[in-house]
């Protein structure tokens, strides 16, 4: 069993769609829970960082984790054109030099 | 107002040369990353830093080295390029250590990519 799991897709929504993207994980000690967004030829960058368990939002985005169930949400309102991107989702354990475990992606695409 | 930055967009080269990739960060950070990036197999971590002349084997570090003589640079050499090693390499770069809900550690910085090909 791979530690993260996420749907490669690609997903494909109309504008004003309500996106809903997805990781199930398989090592309880994940504390820290990341998703990061990457354009076609750029590196990723950091969208949503929660800590624990609970929600958090900013924006039109928010983050779920229920670390019961080995689950983390992203969820975007009112998609836009120009959140089409491929969304990786990010893990750590509270360690003082542990790394960061990704997903393989998510490839959404937004049509107007 | 770029933060990372890999030297090289696109390179190509042949089978069995010395291919050095090089990263800079003007943001202090003490930890330095090397991942590859290839359809399907997502992100793979190949070394990391977390201090200078520091450097910790990843999850695929096989063909692959690294050197990190300053704070700001960290390159990666690939001694004897293969064709399997043809794919995008992705410099990211963080503060401090993890621990904590505040861990500036999990927040990487990524440059934009060096897309290598090996013929």
């Amino acid at each position: 069993q791979k530690e993260v799991e996420q749907d490669p897709g690609p997903l494909s929504v109309p504008e004003g769609a309500i996106v809903s993207l997805n990781c199930t994980y398989s090592n309880s000690a994940f504390q820290y829970f990341m998703w990061y967004r990457q354009y076609s030829r750029k590196g990723p960058e950091l969208l949503m960082y929660t800590y624990s368990s609970g929600n958090k939002e900013d924006g039109r985005f928010t983050a779920q984790v229920d670390k019961s169930s080995k689950y983390i949400s992203l969820f975007i309102r009112d998609s836009q054109p120009s959140d089409s991107a491929t969304y990786l989702c990010a893990m750590s354990s509270n360690s003082g030099y542990s790394t960061l475990t990704f997903g393989k992606g998510t490839m959404l695409l937004v049509s107007p | 107002d770029v933060k990372v930055t890999q030297s090289s967009r696109y390179l190509v080269k042949r089978t069995g040369e010395k291919v050095f990739l090089e990263c800079v960060q003007d943001m202090d950070h003490e930890n330095m990353f090397w991942y590859r990036q290839d359809p399907g197999l997502g992100l793979r971590l190949i070394y990391f830093s977390y201090d200078v002349k520091m450097k910790e084997k990843g999850d695929i570090p096989e063909g692959y080295s690294v050197s990190r003589e300053k704070k700001e640079r960290f390159s990666l050499i690939l001694e004897s390029a293969s064709t399997n090693q043809t794919s995008m390499y992705l410099c990211a770069s963080s503060s401090g250590l993890a621990g904590g809900p505040g861990s500036g550690a999990n927040v990487l910085t990524f440059g934009a990519g060096s897309r290598l090909t090996v013929l």
